[in-house]
């Protein structure tokens, strides 16, 4: 059974960092391409960023686009996102995800529970 | 940027009706590689989003088959035959076929 499991969030002052994690189980994770996806309170679905399986390519959202960095370290099956110089609106929940295809072939077929990550000042 | 839209974006439906949901990309969704990777996600109150269709019509694992996708180009559609109290939630078409990925911004369905 295919299992992500998010940690890391919190309450963070803005232009504050945040490591997010994502532990993966139950599929052979370094063969899978994997993703952040956020959701703002009340709001809807905003791809964040993607890795490939031996994180040789990475892809970002223009609105974290050198704020955030995706990693992984498949020797632990697990995904990262660093964020750094948090913003307002950089507060949501954050969903890691993993593409159905293996590297970059969609859909996103699971997809895990969330992490809240909230910026105040 | 690909911008993806729906129609409507709040569906009240009787139990046991049909609710359809449209979604339109701003540009064709066929990739390269002659696939068109339009999804539709579900999200129950509370929960996280849980993928439904792939491929414009591809039932997921354990999807109902009342959920059926249909469409091509940059015009989808997603059908529910017969609505039940558990289909209550959000739906998302969500484009796969070119970076940046992007949504639709979600239809509410909800029991009249």
């Amino acid at each position: 059974e295919v299992q992500l499991l998010e940690s890391g969030g919190g309450l963070v002052q803005r232009g504050g960092s945040l490591r997010l994690s994502c532990a993966a189980s139950g599929f052979t994770f370094n063969t899978y391409a994997m993703s952040w996806v956020r959701q703002a309170p009340g709001k809807g679905l905003e791809w964040v960023s993607a890795i490939s399986g031996n994180s040789d390519r990475t892809f970002y959202a223009d609105s974290v686009k050198g704020r955030f960095t995706i990693s992984r370290d498949n020797s632990k099956n697990t995904l990262y996102l660093q964020l750094s110089s948090l913003r307002d609106d950089d507060t949501a929940v954050y969903y890691c995800a993993k593409w159905g295809g293996g590297d970059f072939v969609p859909p996103f077929d699971y997809w895990g529970q969330g992490t809240l990550v909230t910026v105040s000042s | 940027d690909i911008v993806m839209t729906q129609t409507p974006l709040s569906s009240p439906v009787t139990l046991g009706q049909p609710a359809s949901i449209s979604c339109r990309s701003s540009q064709s969704l066929v990739h390269s590689n002659g696939n068109t990777y339009l999804s539709w996600l579900q999200q129950r109150p509370g929960q996280p989003p849980r993928l439904l269709i792939y491929r414009i019509s591809h039932r997921f694992s354990g999807v109902p088959d009342r959920f059926s996708g249909s469409g091509a180009g940059t015009d989808f559609t997603l059908k529910i035959s017969r609505v039940e109290a558990e289909d209550v939630g959000v739906y998302y078409c969500m484009q796969g076929t070119q970076f940046p990925l992007t949504f639709g911004p979600g239809t509410k369905v909800d029991i009249k």
